[in-house]
Protein backbone atom coordinates (compact mmCIF):
# COMPACT_ATOMS: atom_id res chain seq x y z
CA UNK A 1 0.00 0.00 0.00
CA UNK A 2 1.12 3.64 0.22
CA UNK A 3 3.67 4.76 2.28
CA UNK A 4 4.01 8.29 3.69
CA UNK A 5 7.54 8.58 5.31
CA UNK A 6 8.74 10.88 7.91
CA UNK A 7 12.04 11.70 9.35
CA UNK A 8 13.35 12.07 12.39
CA UNK A 9 11.51 9.92 13.61
CA UNK A 10 12.75 11.17 17.23
CA UNK A 11 14.59 14.87 17.60
CA UNK A 12 16.00 16.29 20.59
CA UNK A 13 17.17 19.91 20.23
CA UNK A 14 17.88 22.52 22.89
CA UNK A 15 15.30 25.58 23.35
CA UNK A 16 15.70 28.44 20.73
CA UNK A 17 17.22 26.20 17.78
CA UNK A 18 14.96 25.45 14.43
CA UNK A 19 14.05 21.71 13.74
CA UNK A 20 13.03 20.72 10.50
CA UNK A 21 10.28 17.39 9.94
CA UNK A 22 9.67 15.91 6.42
CA UNK A 23 7.16 13.87 5.02
CA UNK A 24 7.94 12.12 1.75
CA UNK A 25 4.73 9.91 0.43
CA UNK A 26 6.86 7.47 -1.32
CA UNK A 27 4.80 5.95 -4.14
CA UNK A 28 2.10 9.08 -4.88
CA UNK A 29 1.81 12.57 -5.45
CA UNK A 30 0.26 14.45 -2.95
CA UNK A 31 -1.46 17.76 -3.91
CA UNK A 32 -2.27 18.28 -0.46
CA UNK A 33 -0.44 17.19 2.56
CA UNK A 34 -1.47 17.68 6.51
CA UNK A 35 0.51 18.25 9.34
CA UNK A 36 -0.51 17.78 13.23
CA UNK A 37 0.71 17.81 16.51
CA UNK A 38 -0.64 15.81 19.29
CA UNK A 39 0.16 16.05 23.30
CA UNK A 40 -0.07 12.81 25.47
CA UNK A 41 -3.38 11.19 25.78
CA UNK A 42 -4.92 13.76 23.64
CA UNK A 43 -6.22 13.81 19.82
CA UNK A 44 -4.68 15.08 16.93
CA UNK A 45 -4.72 18.83 16.53
CA UNK A 46 -4.51 19.52 12.54
CA UNK A 47 -2.31 23.04 12.66
CA UNK A 48 -2.10 23.43 8.89
CA UNK A 49 -2.99 22.16 5.54
CA UNK A 50 0.00 22.36 2.90
CA UNK A 51 -0.91 22.38 -1.03
CA UNK A 52 1.22 22.23 -3.02
CA UNK A 53 3.34 25.32 -4.94
CA UNK A 54 1.18 27.57 -2.66
CA UNK A 55 1.00 28.88 1.14
CA UNK A 56 0.37 26.48 4.07
CA UNK A 57 -3.39 26.88 5.38
CA UNK A 58 -3.01 27.60 8.99
CA UNK A 59 -5.60 26.21 11.68
CA UNK A 60 -7.04 29.45 14.12
CA UNK A 61 -4.22 29.85 17.01
CA UNK A 62 -1.20 28.30 14.83
CA UNK A 63 1.38 30.69 14.40
CA UNK A 64 2.74 30.69 11.21
CA UNK A 65 5.54 32.19 11.55
CA UNK A 66 6.80 29.69 14.07
CA UNK A 67 5.63 26.61 12.62
CA UNK A 68 6.94 27.29 8.92
CA UNK A 69 5.60 24.62 6.17
CA UNK A 70 7.11 24.30 2.86
CA UNK A 71 5.36 22.24 -0.05
CA UNK A 72 7.56 22.51 -2.99
CA UNK A 73 7.47 19.13 -4.07
CA UNK A 74 4.06 16.98 -4.92
CA UNK A 75 5.96 14.09 -3.01
CA UNK A 76 7.52 16.00 -0.17
CA UNK A 77 6.28 18.95 2.94
CA UNK A 78 8.59 20.10 5.63
CA UNK A 79 7.33 21.80 8.71
CA UNK A 80 10.13 23.62 10.53
CA UNK A 81 9.52 24.73 14.20
CA UNK A 82 11.54 27.57 14.78
CA UNK A 83 13.21 28.92 18.20
CA UNK A 84 11.56 25.72 19.68
CA UNK A 85 10.75 26.02 23.41
CA UNK A 86 9.76 23.20 25.76
CA UNK A 87 6.09 23.89 25.28
CA UNK A 88 6.55 22.66 21.40
CA UNK A 89 7.68 19.22 22.66
CA UNK A 90 4.90 16.96 21.30
CA UNK A 91 4.11 14.25 18.71
CA UNK A 92 3.99 15.60 14.82
CA UNK A 93 2.10 14.06 12.35
CA UNK A 94 1.52 14.33 8.94
CA UNK A 95 -0.34 12.77 6.00
CA UNK A 96 -0.99 12.74 3.03
CA UNK A 97 -3.76 12.30 0.00
CA UNK A 98 -3.06 10.79 -3.38
CA UNK A 99 -4.12 13.95 -5.70
CA UNK A 100 -7.40 14.04 -7.59
CA UNK A 101 -9.41 12.00 -4.89
CA UNK A 102 -10.54 14.43 -2.79
CA UNK A 103 -13.21 13.51 0.06
CA UNK A 104 -13.74 9.88 -1.71
CA UNK A 105 -9.89 8.95 -1.28
CA UNK A 106 -8.48 7.26 2.23
CA UNK A 107 -5.44 9.47 4.02
CA UNK A 108 -1.88 8.52 4.63
CA UNK A 109 0.16 9.41 7.68
CA UNK A 110 3.27 8.89 8.52
CA UNK A 111 5.32 7.31 11.59
CA UNK A 112 5.08 10.89 13.44
CA UNK A 113 8.21 12.79 14.93
CA UNK A 114 8.69 13.22 18.43
CA UNK A 115 10.13 16.68 19.61
CA UNK A 116 11.46 17.12 22.68
CA UNK A 117 12.89 20.59 23.74
CA UNK A 118 15.21 20.84 26.29
CA UNK B 1 -17.36 20.81 9.41
CA UNK B 2 -19.31 18.59 10.70
CA UNK B 3 -19.03 17.02 14.47
CA UNK B 4 -18.40 14.18 15.41
CA UNK B 5 -19.85 12.28 18.94
CA UNK B 6 -18.26 8.80 19.93
CA UNK B 7 -17.89 7.05 22.84
CA UNK B 8 -14.84 7.54 24.72
CA UNK B 9 -14.18 4.41 25.53
CA UNK B 10 -15.71 0.73 24.93
CA UNK B 11 -14.05 -2.74 25.82
CA UNK B 12 -14.58 -6.65 23.88
CA UNK B 13 -13.69 -9.49 24.40
CA UNK B 14 -11.35 -11.65 21.96
CA UNK B 15 -12.65 -12.63 18.86
CA UNK B 16 -16.07 -11.31 19.67
CA UNK B 17 -17.67 -8.63 17.30
CA UNK B 18 -17.52 -5.35 18.11
CA UNK B 19 -19.81 -2.06 16.78
CA UNK B 20 -18.02 1.16 17.45
CA UNK B 21 -20.78 4.28 16.81
CA UNK B 22 -20.18 7.34 15.56
CA UNK B 23 -22.77 10.27 15.26
CA UNK B 24 -22.31 13.19 12.92
CA UNK B 25 -25.83 14.79 12.61
CA UNK B 26 -24.39 17.47 11.00
CA UNK B 27 -22.80 16.12 7.93
CA UNK B 28 -23.04 17.56 4.62
CA UNK B 29 -23.76 15.78 1.46
CA UNK B 30 -20.81 15.08 -0.07
CA UNK B 31 -18.45 14.41 3.07
CA UNK B 32 -17.08 10.72 3.05
CA UNK B 33 -17.23 8.64 6.20
CA UNK B 34 -14.02 7.95 7.23
CA UNK B 35 -12.72 5.43 9.45
CA UNK B 36 -8.86 5.98 11.12
CA UNK B 37 -7.27 4.32 13.98
CA UNK B 38 -4.32 4.67 16.24
CA UNK B 39 -1.78 2.50 18.36
CA UNK B 40 0.18 4.97 21.19
CA UNK B 41 2.96 6.27 19.47
CA UNK B 42 2.08 5.54 15.99
CA UNK B 43 0.83 7.55 13.25
CA UNK B 44 -3.00 7.00 12.39
CA UNK B 45 -3.80 4.07 9.93
CA UNK B 46 -6.77 3.86 7.47
CA UNK B 47 -9.84 1.32 8.41
CA UNK B 48 -12.26 2.08 6.31
CA UNK B 49 -14.50 4.78 4.37
CA UNK B 50 -17.79 4.83 2.50
CA UNK B 51 -20.56 7.38 1.38
CA UNK B 52 -23.82 6.49 1.40
CA UNK B 53 -24.16 2.45 1.04
CA UNK B 54 -22.39 -0.07 3.85
CA UNK B 55 -19.27 -1.44 3.27
CA UNK B 56 -16.76 -4.16 3.54
CA UNK B 57 -13.20 -4.68 3.58
CA UNK B 58 -10.42 -6.94 4.97
CA UNK B 59 -10.26 -5.10 8.21
CA UNK B 60 -13.85 -4.10 9.22
CA UNK B 61 -17.42 -3.10 7.76
CA UNK B 62 -19.16 0.18 7.34
CA UNK B 63 -22.61 0.63 8.16
CA UNK B 64 -24.22 3.98 7.32
CA UNK B 65 -27.50 5.00 8.83
CA UNK B 66 -29.86 5.90 5.93
CA UNK B 67 -30.00 9.60 6.83
CA UNK B 68 -26.09 9.64 7.05
CA UNK B 69 -26.48 10.96 10.75
CA UNK B 70 -24.59 8.16 12.24
CA UNK B 71 -22.32 5.25 11.00
CA UNK B 72 -20.64 1.82 12.76
CA UNK B 73 -17.82 0.52 12.56
CA UNK B 74 -17.66 -2.97 13.04
CA UNK B 75 -14.57 -5.65 13.74
CA UNK B 76 -16.00 -8.75 13.03
CA UNK B 77 -13.92 -10.77 15.48
CA UNK B 78 -11.43 -8.35 17.91
CA UNK B 79 -8.15 -9.45 18.59
CA UNK B 80 -5.46 -7.83 20.76
CA UNK B 81 -3.75 -6.35 17.74
CA UNK B 82 -7.22 -4.37 17.77
CA UNK B 83 -6.67 -2.67 20.57
CA UNK B 84 -6.25 1.41 19.38
CA UNK B 85 -8.28 4.88 19.21
CA UNK B 86 -10.85 5.00 16.78
CA UNK B 87 -11.45 7.82 14.95
CA UNK B 88 -14.01 8.39 12.74
CA UNK B 89 -14.23 11.58 10.10
CA UNK B 90 -16.18 13.30 7.85
CA UNK B 91 -14.52 14.46 5.28
CA UNK B 92 -14.84 15.96 1.84
CA UNK B 93 -11.26 16.84 0.74
CA UNK B 94 -10.36 19.95 2.69
CA UNK B 95 -9.76 20.20 6.22
CA UNK B 96 -9.47 16.81 7.80
CA UNK B 97 -9.94 17.27 11.75
CA UNK B 98 -9.96 14.31 14.44
CA UNK B 99 -12.59 14.17 17.03
CA UNK B 100 -11.72 12.74 20.36
CA UNK B 101 -12.01 9.46 19.16
CA UNK B 102 -13.15 5.63 21.08
CA UNK B 103 -10.63 4.27 22.77
CA UNK B 104 -11.19 0.34 22.38
CA UNK B 105 -9.97 -2.07 24.84
CA UNK B 106 -9.89 -5.95 23.76
CA UNK B 107 -10.12 -8.29 26.86
CA UNK B 108 -7.91 -11.51 26.54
Amino acid sequence: GAVVSQHPSRVICKSGTSVKIECRSLDFQATTMFWYRQFPKQSLMLMATSNEGSKATYEQGVEKDKFLINHASLTLSTLTVTSAHPEDSSFYICSARPSGLAGAGELFFGEGSRLTVL
Amino acid sequence: DAKTTQPNSMESNEEEPVHLPCNHSTISGTDYIHWYRQLPSQGPEYVIHGLTSNVNNRMASLAIAEDRKSSTLILHRATLRDAAVYYCIPFTGNQFYFGTGTSLTVIP
